[in-house]
């Protein structure tokens, strides 16, 4: 596609709920994000994946955050038992290169804003 | 955790003034990175400096990178209102796999 797309954009869930966010990286590209954006804040790295491999999750913040990408192309970030402090907006990004490729754009996409009540 | 800061946290100015925003960082890095997020949307990148450069210009941004201070500095020159929006610095450190770590931002506001 043409850019990153992400859905839903919204999801109001209730505490305890399970929810699944989903990520459609641009065609193509090998590395994909997950970040965590409080309100008033900057991104926090959650985990990474190179093609179907989670190669780094050391950001997620407990057990019932889970990330997936089958076929190394669409992700999914789910989290089970969703708590208050769930609530933020979830950005996925999408990069061409791979590991020890730094330095190349990150593309975002518009975000999953997360509210649980 | 958030890999530095950016100073200030929030800038309002008129439009066709300068803005400059400075961001400071911890760890050694590959490169710096700054992006531009408009409200209730995703972050759009704007420039990438590497290690070795010191200074760097897009259009009318200028970026400057001091590594002996591990800082940074935004400058956006002759600005719009379509400028309003919200600047974050991002680091990919040595050794990291790309991931990338963001300050807290710089909240821009430029009035027409």
């Amino acid at each position: 596609g043409a850019g990153v797309s992400q859905s839903p954009r919204y999801k109001v869930a209730k505490r305890g709920q399970d929810v699944a966010l989903r990520c459609d990286p641009i065609s193509g590209h090998v590395s994909l994000f997950w970040y965590q954006q409080a309100l008033g804040q900057g991104p926090e790295f959650l985990t990474y994946f190179q093609n179907e491999a989670q190669l780094d999750k050391s950001g997620l913040p407990s057990d019932r955050f889970f990330a997936e990408r089958p076929e190394g192309s669409v992700s999914t970030l789910k989290i089970q038992r969703t708590q208050q402090e769930d609530s933020a907006v979830y950005l996925c990004a999408s990069s061409l290169a791979g590991t020890g490729r730094s330095g190349t754009e990150a593309f975002f996409g518009q975000g999953t804003r997360l509210t649980v009540v | 955790s958030q890999q530095g800061e950016e100073d200030p946290q929030a800038l309002s100015i008129q439009e066709g003034e300068n803005a400059t925003m400075n961001c400071s960082y911890k760890t050694s890095i590959n490169n710096l990175q700054w992006y531009r997020q408009n409200s209730g949307r995703g972050l759009v990148h704007l420039i990438l400096i590497r290690s070795n450069e010191r200074e760097k210009h897009s259009g009318r941004l200028r970026v400057t990178l001091d590594t002996s201070k591990k800082s940074s500095s935004l400058l956006i020159t002759a600005s719009r209102a379509a400028d309003t929006a919200s600047y974050f610095c991002a680091t990919d450190a040595r050794g990291n796999t790309g991931k990338l770590i963001f300050g807290q931002g710089t909240t821009l506001q430029v009035k027409p």
